[in-house]
């Protein structure tokens, strides 16, 4: 139990388009996800928390503008990565967790972007 | 504030050796402490956690001791394996019950055979 399915696992694209990485919870009810950043060699960065039918809460220093964040069902969150730069190229992972509080967070594969 | 601090690597063990990873944190209140792993080129998957003093998570061979009196989370597993190589992450969740997790900076375990 407790799967998080991210789609696509790879994505390369041109820089000035724009990418949406997708983030499901195959077999529970996700009430809250998150969505990190992640560089090479280096720890998680947190860049929004997101709760089912609300707005997306940034981490200081993320443009909401940017990577927009929609959460509009309990087993689907989206990020859209806009007019993406070479230097959004990074590996996104989201996570989820089942309930309101709920402290185990359940981690997708991660997306990998590359932007040329 | 909250934070982790996770000894640093990359640590590189023979095959059947004895593994330590340490774990420290500050955090205000009573946190949950996880131990995630991460798999070349994969997300995260959590290892093991504990949510009060003195408990002790354990899974697939590893050991984690939840110690207030420390504030220490240390990950130990009597023999690694080749398999075992991987990233692994203590992170601690948020005091102040928003759900979000703190990491610590990772450290790289190389498990030769």
């Amino acid at each position: 139990g407790a799967v998080v399915s991210q789609h696509p696992s790879r994505v390369i694209c041109k820089s000035g388009t724009s990418v949406k990485i997708e983030c499901r919870s195959l077999d529970f009810q996700a009430t809250t996800m998150f969505w990190y950043r992640q560089f090479p060699k280096q720890s998680l960065m947190l860049m929004a928390t997101s709760n089912e039918g609300s707005k997306a809460t940034y981490e200081q220093g993320v443009e909401k503008d940017k990577f927009l964040i929609n959460h509009a069902s309990l087993t689907l969150s989206t990020l859209t990565v806009t007019s993406a730069h070479p230097e959004d190229s990074s590996f996104y992972i989201c996570s989820a967790t089942g309930r309101q509080g709920q402290e185990t967070q359940y981690f997708g594969p991660g997306t990998r972007l590359l932007v040329l | 504030g909250n934070s982790v601090t996770q000894m640093e690597g990359p640590v590189t063990l023979s095959e059947e050796a004895f593994l330590t990873i340490n774990c420290t944190y500050t955090a205000t209140g009573y946190p949950s402490l996880f131990w995630y792993v991460q798999y070349p080129g994969e997300g995260l998957q959590l290892l093991l956690k504990a949510t009060k003093a003195d408990d002790k998570g354990s899974n697939k061979g590893f050991e984690a001791t939840y110690r207030k009196e420390t504030t220490s989370f240390h990950l130990e597993k009597g023999s690694v394996q080749v398999s075992d190589s991987a990233v692994y992450f203590c992170a601690l969740s948020d005091p102040s019950n928003t759900g979000k997790l703190i990491f610590g900076q990772g450290t790289t375990l190389q498990v030769k055979p």
